[in-house]
């Protein structure tokens, strides 16, 4: 069993859609919680990060942690084409890396 | 990308012959990361540096070397490549390691191995 699972999609939502992006994981040592954002051809970037449970808002995206259940949420409100790119989870310590969902936002 | 530079940004090599890959920051941060990313894999830990000199390996380290002679530059080596190997290979820098691990990664190397 990996230690992140992710859904890799594709996902595709029209232009103002709201999206969910989930991850699960396995060991419930781990602590923080991040999403990464990688456009095309690029290298990914740090968008958010939680530590334990609970919710942390940022403009249009909220991370979400339950840790009772092992799952992890990026929501994205009123989404643009600008946020196509693919979403990557990643725990820690030891980082470890989902595998990307990848998400377009056709206008 | 944080002051990281990655070289070659494309490299098409020959299966057997050895390959290097160079990752340089202007960050001065302590840890240096070199990961590959491969469809339906993300991104997998190939080995990583806590310092000049200090390396130590990752997830999927087999067939790979790297090196830490400044604490600016952080080389990988392919001794002698195989068609595995075949990925885009990716630095990261960060301040800290074991808790809030705080990535900037590179633009990437896309390297096909023939």
């Amino acid at each position: 069993q990996k230690e992140v699972e992710q859904d890799p999609g594709p996902l595709s939502v029209p232009e103002g859609a709201i999206v969910s992006l989930n991850c699960t994981y396995s060991n419930s040592a781990f602590q923080y919680f991040m999403w990464y954002r990688q456009y095309s051809r690029k290298g990914p970037e740090l968008l958010m990060y939680t530590y334990s449970s609970g919710n942390k808002e940022d403009g249009r995206f909220t991370a979400q942690v339950d840790k009772s259940s092992k799952y992890i949420s990026l929501f994205i409100r009123d989404s643009q084409p600008s946020d196509s790119a693919t979403y990557l989870c990643a725990v820690s310590r030891q980082l470890t890396f989902g595998s990307g969902t990848q998400l377009t936002v056709l206008p | 990308d944080a002051g990281i530079t990655q070289s070659p940004r494309h490299k098409v090599t020959e299966t057997g012959t050895p390959v290097t890959l160079r990752c340089h920051q202007t960050e001065n941060h302590r840890y240096m990361y070199w990961y590959r990313q491969d469809p339906g894999h993300g991104l997998r830990l190939i080995h990583y540096s806590y310092g000049v000199k200090d390396t130590d390996k990752g997830e999927v380290s087999d067939g790979y070397s790297v090196s830490r002679s400044k604490t600016e530059d952080f080389l990988l080596t392919l001794e002698s490549a195989t068609s595995s190997q075949t990925s885009v290979y990716f630095c990261a820098i960060s301040e800290e390691r074991g808790r809030l691990e705080k990535l900037f990664f590179g633009s990437g190397t896309q390297l096909s191995v023939l």
